[in-house]
């Protein structure tokens, strides 16, 4: 299997424009991570999904952030509009389900907000 | 609640020593703990894991880890370190039929030639 893919691997934009994030779990894997890391505040979960349905958004930031999955084999985070402290890394994992498995971790994206 | 702390958040150590990064962690019920390490412009990587069974787990590349109950710790070892070491570490912990692991602030390992 070729991992957990996410595209694109950097992105840069101006304030203000829509961005957004892209992921290929590893088929067969029933749950979704999205996560951010930042230097201040480290690695934060923002949402994840369980065969496809949003379990908990807790984590996301403010309403300029939304998540879909809307098929087992792709996911989306969009920032609308984004800012420039959105600028991160945001990671995408996935798990086969079970508390037992380890997190399976996608490249992740840079995010620059100018 | 489940919550892990990694005391130090760096960590400095002469190639061919041994190093120790350190972890402890609080949950309810049995715990699953996870070494996981970030290479720099990389994602997470998984090192080892404890489920059950022997207190000490071996993982990649040369490291280990001992689970200690009593002082519900999980400390990452290696005997002797390389160069190549360098990277940050994170420990996670799941428990108490939680599916989503809780992460620690992560740990910078400085591995000196």
């Amino acid at each position: 299997d070729a991992g957990v893919i996410q595209s694109p691997r950097h992105e840069v934009t101006e304030m203000g424009q829509e961005v957004t994030l892209r992921c290929k779990p590893i088929s067969g894997h029933d749950y979704l991570f999205w996560y951010r890391q930042t230097m201040m505040r480290g690695l934060e979960l923002l949402i994840y999904f369980n065969n496809n349905v949003p379990i908990d958004d807790s984590g996301m930031p403010e309403d300029r952030f939304s998540a879909k999955m809307p098929n087992a084999s792709f996911s989306t985070l969009k920032i609308q509009p984004s800012e420039p402290r959105d600028s991160a890394v945001y990671f995408c994992a996935s798990n086969p389900g079970g508390a037992s498995y380890e997190q399976y971790f996608g490249p992740g994206t840079r995010l620059t907000v100018t | 609640a489940q919550s892990v702390a990694q005391p130090e958040d760096q960590v400095n150590v002469a190639e061919g020593n041994p190093l120790t990064v350190k972890c402890t962690y609080s949950v309810s019920g049995n715990p699953y703990l996870f070494w996981y390490v970030q290479y720099p412009n990389r994602g997470l990587q998984f090192l080892l894991k404890y489920i059950t069974g022997d207190n000490l787990v071996k993982g990649s590349y040369g490291f280990e880890a001992e689970f200690n109950k009593s002082q519900t710790s999980f400390h990452l070892k290696k005997p002797s370190a390389l160069v190549s070491d360098s990277a940050l570490y994170f420990c996670a912990v799941r428990g108490g039929g939680s599916y989503i692991p809780t992460f620690g602030r992560g740990t910078s390992l400085i591995v000196h030639p």
